[in-house]
């Protein structure tokens, strides 16, 4: 199985900063990286598909870039409502989808 | 609008049976193939399997397979995920997500499921 880290595991940062958090998988998934939101009590949500694409109603301060092993999710700009867990998710044939163990960020 | 409404929230008791639901509206049913995410309490997500509304084709994750089961009614687009045999261990919350491309753009309000003696 191909096995996902990210880093850190949990940040602090003050609104306005640049975030970054990195994932990395143990083997070459070419851009099948995806990154999601999660606020506290809610579904994750969708933000990054394709290691570098921005899904339709994204705020433009998040983005990602990345191939093979190594992806990078950024915040350009820290809000108050960031404030959320982070998860890389790739695809592999078998055994199917893994998310990595997820970056918290607070403020 | 695209929309996945689960069912409600589930208390058990170890050994019981249990089925629950997401129901789809706002696009084809038959059109993406729809699987189920579990979180347990505190951790991260793990994706179970997913199945294809249009001939119930299904696939799962190794350490999924024959613990739960899948299953689409495409008469009520709606989507299954059921035990024969609950656990303590079964206990999370449980989303059903809709697949697009190599990801899950659209995601049920989740079920939390409660396995207790």
């Amino acid at each position: 199985d191909i096995q996902m880290t990210q880093s850190p595991s949990s940040l602090s940062a003050s609104v306005g900063d640049r975030v970054t958090i990195t994932c990395q998988a143990s083997q070459d998934i070419s851009n099948y990286l995806n990154w999601y939101q999660q606020k506290p009590g809610k579904a994750p949500k969708l933000l990054i598909y394709d290691a570098s694409n921005l899904e339709a109603g994204v705020p433009s301060r998040f983005s990602g870039s990345g191939s093979g092993t190594d992806f990078t999710f950024t915040i350009s700009s820290l809000q108050p409502e960031d404030i959320a867990t982070y998860y890389c998710q790739q695809y592999d044939n078998l055994p199917g989808f893994t998310f990595g163990p997820g970056t918290k960020v607070d403020i | 609008e695209v929309q996945l409404v689960q069912s409600g929230a589930e208390v058990k008791k170890p050994g019981e049976s249990l089925k629950i639901s997401c129901k789809v509206s706002g696009y084809n049913f038959a059109s993406y193939w729809i699987g189920w995410v579990r979180q347990m309490p505190g951790k991260g997500l793990e994706w179970m399997g997913l199945v294809f509304p249009t001939n119930s084709d299904t696939k799962y994750r190794a350490s999924f397979q024959g613990q739960v089961t899948i299953s689409a009614d495409k008469s009520i687009s709606t989507v299954y995920l059921q035990w024969s045999s609950l656990k303590a261990s079964d206990t999370a919350m449980y989303y059903c997500v809709r697949h697009a491309r190599h990801d899950f753009d659209f995601w049920g309000q989740g079920t939390l499921v409660t396995v207790s003696s």
